[in-house]
């Protein structure tokens, strides 16, 4: 299996623009996992589905986030309009019922 | 709610002597316990795990971690480090009952460094 694929794996854009980075899970995984890592606030829970149903939005830090699941093999995570402090890498994980993760490669955004 | 903490920014150690690196939790119920390493910019890659049954668990790399339920701790060892297990390493707990709606929080990391 190929894994988690993450794209883009970098992105820089001006303030305000939107982004979108998207996200292929492991085939037959059946939750997937939005997280941001900063060096200041670590490695943070943005959001998760459960069989293409969001669970837990909590972690998503305002409404310009959204995250979708049409469908078991692909999720976004969009940002619009986008802000300086959104710059992070933002990293999918998928995940079967044994527990552990699996984790794509992060997607880095500059946000200028 | 679940938490976990890792007191230690960063663990220094001399190649070959063995290292520790902390982890502590709280849970309700029964813990999942996990360790994750990450590389420069790379993903997390799993390591390890706690279920249930025997406190030492061994995983990849030649690192292991042992469960203490009443200190509710989950410390990651390996026996003799090398130069190349310098890496940021993150322990994680999942809430208890194995559902697959169940969520894994991360501690905020340390970052391991081995001299030659």
């Amino acid at each position: 299996d190929a894994g988690v694929i993450q794209s883009p794996r970098h992105e820089v854009t001006e303030m305000g623009q939107e982004v979108t980075l998207r996200c292929k899970p492991i085939s037959g995984h059946n939750s997937l996992f939005w997280y941001r890592q900063t060096m200041m606030r670590g490695l943070e829970l943005l959001i998760y589905f459960n069989n293409n149903v969001p669970i837990d939005d909590s972690g998503m830090p305002e409404d310009r986030f959204s995250a979708k699941m049409p469908n078991a093999s692909f999720s976004t995570l969009k940002i619009q309009p986008s802000e300086p402090r959104d710059s992070a890498v933002y990293f999918c994980a998928s995940r079967l019922l044994t527990g552990e993760l699996f984790f794509g490669e992060g997607s880095r955004l500059t946000v200028l | 709610a679940q938490s976990v903490a890792q007191p230690e920014d960063q663990v220094n150690v001399a190649e070959g002597n063995p290292l520790t690196v902390k982890c502590t939790y709280s849970v309700s119920g029964n813990p999942y316990l996990f360790w994750y390493v990450q590389y420069p910019n790379r993903g997390l890659q799993f390591l390890l795990k706690y279920i249930t049954g025997d406190n030492l668990v061994k995983g990849s790399y030649g690192f292991e971690a042992e469960f203490n339920k009443s200190q509710t701790s989950f410390h990651l060892k390996k026996p003799s480090a090398l130069v190349s297990d310098s890496a940021l390493y993150f322990c994680a707990v999942r809430e208890s009952g194995y559902s697959s709606a169940s969520k894994i929080i991360f501690g905020s990391g340390t970052r391991l460094s081995i001299r030659p």
